[in-house]
């Protein structure tokens, strides 16, 4: 499968700890975005990068939460000191360059008890 | 605020039927235009896309039209199956300001066989 890849699919925590996302983009795709969706709503734009580079930000992202795509392939985003409004569905995607589709892997679905 | 909405949280058809799901936008600017299926527990799946310069697009069962003097998008989905259940989201991006995705609500498609 050469699809966007995201692990873990599932990750329940308790409030505070730290937990990390990781994205696998698909084969040379130079950008990456992570997106957040809760219940019932669309996604939303949290980030993201152009190869290793982090380009834009949305307001959602806290200075709780931190994203790295170090080599310009896969990249994690952390969330700190988890909080019960964190729990969502954590959407990465990627695209072969800008103005280009955005295809979605499986997503992370958090739960923060 | 700038988004994208759809007209209907929710539309049953037969199967069989042709479904068309509506969408409408406020952002003259925007300039591409994506429809994703999202099927519980699952990332979005890209369905089909339009740019700006066109009015109608066509793939495989499904029609994307596109009216920019009202600012209306539609997907159109013929002999509509029990496999096409799912959430419709649309998207629109305004590639001149980022490439970020914004996405309306979504559409839950149900179709009864």
């Amino acid at each position: 499968d050469t699809g966007v890849s995201q692990n873990p699919r599932h990750k329940i925590t308790k409030r505070g700890q730290n937990v990390t996302f990781r994205c696998d983009p698909i084969s040379e795709h130079n950008r990456l975005y992570w997106y957040r969706q809760t219940l019932g709503q669309g996604p939303e734009f949290l980030t993201y990068f152009q190869n290793e580079a982090q380009l834009e930000k949305s307001r959602l992202l806290s200075d709780r939460f931190s994203a790295e795509r170090p080599k310009g392939s896969f990249s994690t985003l952390e969330i700190q000191r988890t909080e019960q409004g964190d729990s969502a569905m954590y959407l990465c995607a990627s695209s072969l360059s800008d103005q280009e589709t955005q295809y979605f892997g499986p997503g992370t679905r958090l739960l923060v008890l | 605020g700038e988004s994208v909405g759809l007209h209907l949280p929710t539309l049953s058809v037969q199967e069989g039927d042709n479904s068309i799901i509506n969408c409408a936008y406020s952002n003259s600017a925007s300039d591409y235009f994506i429809w994703y299926k999202q099927e519980s527990g699952k990332g979005p799946q890209f369905i089909i896309d339009i740019r700006s310069n066109m009015d109608k697009r066509q793939g495989q069962r499904v029609t994307v039209l596109l009216n920019k003097t009202v600012k209306h998008l539609s997907l159109q989905i013929a002999a509509t199956q029990p496999g096409d259940s799912a959430v419709y989201f649309c998207a629109e991006e305004r590639l001149q300001a980022g490439t970020a995705l914004i996405f309306g609500k979504g559409t839950t498609l149900s179709v009864s066989s």
